[in-house]
């Protein structure tokens, strides 16, 4: 079963604005970490969170982590068209477990 | 470095067939993975390789199995392949040991469609 879901499963927005995605889990977690899929490619590792962090930031990128909720959220700011990518959160407890991950479309 | 390489990026086979994706990888990890990703499931493990010369199940195992050939090859056959086994097969890699080393390196993938 998934241990990720993300919401929303779609997200449409235009260029310059920011994009925030959610991730919701079900057991205990020693971290937390996003990818990022661009049309027809492999899973790139964007950023990486453990269960005892709540914020983390890298570039445009902001990632926060509530695990008494079982959630994350990832905010990407003055997003781009490049930005246009399917985004995945995985949970690594004994294993790294993937969401069904969340389509982004910027537009010009 | 090549990171994680896949042959072949694309296969059609009809039901019963049989074949071996290859998957390789150039970074010196221990850990390699197994995956399929179907629309709306996300990915999902098949098997993985945690070290040279051991291999285990995940999540979704049964019609595959694996080769550990070396530390820098991980195999994946499908002995007699079905129309359910449609999907795009991924391949990744980490190095293992610590909790600063969890990242996992994908290759770009293999579309195989059964008929």
């Amino acid at each position: 079963s998934q241990q990720g879901e993300e919401d929303p499963q779609a997200l449409s927005i235009q260029e310059g604005e920011n994009a925030t995605m959610n991730c919701s889990y079900k057991t205990s977690i020693n971290n937390l970490q996003w990818y990022r899929q661009n049309s027809g490619r492999g899973l790139v590792h964007l950023i990486l969170i453990r269960s005892n962090e709540r914020e983390k930031h890298s570039g445009r990128l902001r990632v926060t982590l509530d695990t008494s909720k079982k959630s994350s959220s990832l905010l990407i700011t003055a997003s781009r068209a490049a930005d246009t990518a399917s985004y995945f959160c995985a949970t690594l407890g004994n294993k790294l477990t993937f969401g069904t991950g969340t389509q982004l479309k910027v537009e010009l | 470095n090549a990171g994680v390489t896949q042959t072949p990026k694309f296969q059609v086979l009809k039901t019963g067939q049989s074949m071996t994706l290859q998957c390789a990888q150039d970074m010196n990890h221990n850990s390699m993975y197994w995956y399929r990703q179907d629309p709306g499931m996300g990915l999902r493990l098949i098997y993985y390789s945690a070290s040279e010369g051991t291999t285990d199940k995940g999540e979704v195992p049964n019609g595959y199995n694996v080769s550990r050939l070396n530390k820098r090859e991980f195999s994946l056959r499908l002995e007699s392949a079905a129309p359910s086994q449609t999907s795009v097969y991924f391949c990744a890699s980490r190095p293992s040991g610590g909790t600063g080393h969890n990242e996992q390196f994908f290759g770009p993938g293999t579309r195989l469609t059964v008929l």
